[in-house]
């Protein structure tokens, strides 16, 4: 079984549409994360959520929303989506309590703008 | 706030040499210092780590040295594989629940046989 898995894979679309990225994790963790990969192959933390909690990185504008419709799950909408959005999104959990740090990464979402 | 420097960007070994990656952190609180692996179309994977209160750890061929004075941290992998080739990220992070994991810029490993 797959520990953190994100859909889609692959999303094409078009500048100005909104759109969403799913994630789900079956390890029972309590923290989940957003990351961002860009073309350099850098990643960036855009959030870090858990049942109480929402940590945004303030680097990242406002069209970008994290969901959360339970604790094993954490959404990502874009909003009017730009050209410099296109990237890997990554979605990541983590124990909460007692927290060692370690990350579970998804195989990543490749968003691309037209 | 945190922010790791990685260096080299790039790394292009022979096969059974061995690779070192270095990393610099900027915030003193920092205490886990993981390392994760990302293979091409993959989400990265973790590695190794270890923390402030040890100075070395090894893993069959990979092994972290971390200098807290200094706040720098390494990592060594001998007898390199093909199969060694990847992208290796090194990260900090404060111990505090949600916090997340500041990464370094990357190191693209090359292993030629």
């Amino acid at each position: 079984d797959t520990a953190v898995s994100q859909t889609p894979k692959y999303l094409v679309t078009q500048m100005g549409n909104d759109k969403s990225i799913k994630c789900e994790q079956n390890l029972g963790h309590d923290t989940m994360y957003w990351y961002k990969q860009d073309s350099k192959k850098f990643l960036k933390i855009m959030f870090s959520y858990n049942n109480k909690e929402l940590i945004i990185n303030e680097t990242v504008p406002n069209r970008f929303s994290p969901k959360s419709p339970d604790k094993a799950h954490l959404n990502l909408h874009i909003n009017s989506l730009e050209l410099g959005d296109s990237a890997v999104y990554f979605c990541a959990s983590s124990r909460a309590s007692g927290n060692t740090g370690e990350l579970f990464f998804g195989e990543g979402s490749r968003l691309t703008v037209l | 706030g945190e922010n790791v420097e990685q260096h080299p960007s790039t790394l292009s070994v022979q096969e059974g040499d061995s690779a070192v990656i270095k990393c610099t952190y900027s915030d003193s609180a920092s205490n886990y210092f993981p390392w994760y692996k990302q293979e091409l179309g993959k989400g990265p994977q973790l590695i190794i780590d270890i923390r402030s209160n040890v100075g070395e750890k090894k893993d069959q061929r990979i092994a972290v040295t971390l200098n807290k004075t200094a706040k720098h941290f390494s990592l060594h992998i001998t007898e390199t594989q093909p199969e060694d080739s990847a992208v290796y990220f090194c990260a900090a992070s404060i111990s505090q629940a949600g916090t997340a994991l500041i990464f370094g810029k990357g190191t693209t490993l090359s292993v030629s046989s």
